[in-house]
């Protein structure tokens, strides 16, 4: 099926510093979801976005929905070692059925 | 936030039998529940969608006789791997909405299937 271009694909950090990840699509999205896993845990949605243009935020994180629809990003401030895991995003499409991207590595050196 | 229960966490089979994994629903019902499949360091593939009361939809290249899906009441959906062979193994993962349109989904903590 489709899928979302999500970059980058993988950060090695120093605790402390900000990330920022991105997804983009060739088509439009209704919602915008990012989650993040463990290993062997099922994601946990950080933040959800519904529309075009929403800046949202949940603590450290701050993600926005892409003014076309086609995008959207997360950034992660003042990283802490926590912060480890598989970011994905996810777009909710007019089918109602989620879209993932191919997931952010995140690594966070201490 | 909304919480779906996932069980087993981790089932190792013998090829050839069958294994049932169930998705629970805890604090609110979902007509709608998803099942996805997760080969490691990739991402997470819908398989089917599981509708209560009625039969499920497989997406394209996903066996339904193989894995066999029953969304029976509003908080339970199942997906039975039937005959599993080696190939079968995989991070199985199902997750429920709230609402129709399916804008916030909850996710399982998943099943790590194992088939010797």
């Amino acid at each position: 099926g489709q899928q979302l271009n999500q970059s980058p694909q993988s950060m090695f950090i120093q605790e402390g510093e900000d990330v920022s990840m991105n997804c983009t699509s060739s088509s439009i999205f209704n919602t915008w979801l990012w989650y993040k896993q463990d290993p062997g845990e099922g994601p946990v949605l950080l933040i959800a976005l519904y529309k075009a243009g929403e800046l949202t935020s949940n603590g450290r994180l701050t993600a926005q929905f892409g003014i076309t629809r086609k995008d959207s990003f997360l950034n992660i401030s003042a990283s802490i070692p926590s912060d480890v895991g598989i970011y994905f995003c996810a777009g909710l499409g007019s089918n109602y059925k989620l879209t993932f991207g191919k997931g952010t590595l995140l690594t966070v050196n201490p | 936030g909304a919480v779906v229960s996932q069980h087993p966490s981790r089932v190792i089979c013998k090829s050839g039998t069958s294994v049932k994994i169930e998705c629970r629903s805890l604090d609110f019902q979902a007509t709608t529940m998803f099942w996805y499949r997760q080969f490691p360091k990739q991402s997470l593939m819908l398989m089917a969608t599981s509708n209560e009361g009625s039969k499920a939809t497989y997406e394209q290249g996903v066996e339904k006789d193989k894995f066999l899906i029953n969304h029976a009441s509003l908080t339970l959906s199942t997906l039975t791997v039937t005959s599993a062979h080696p190939e079968d193994s995989s991070f199985y993962i199902c997750s429920a909405s709230r609402t129709a349109a399916n804008e916030k989904l909850f996710f399982g903590s998943g099943t790590q299937l194992s088939v010797l």
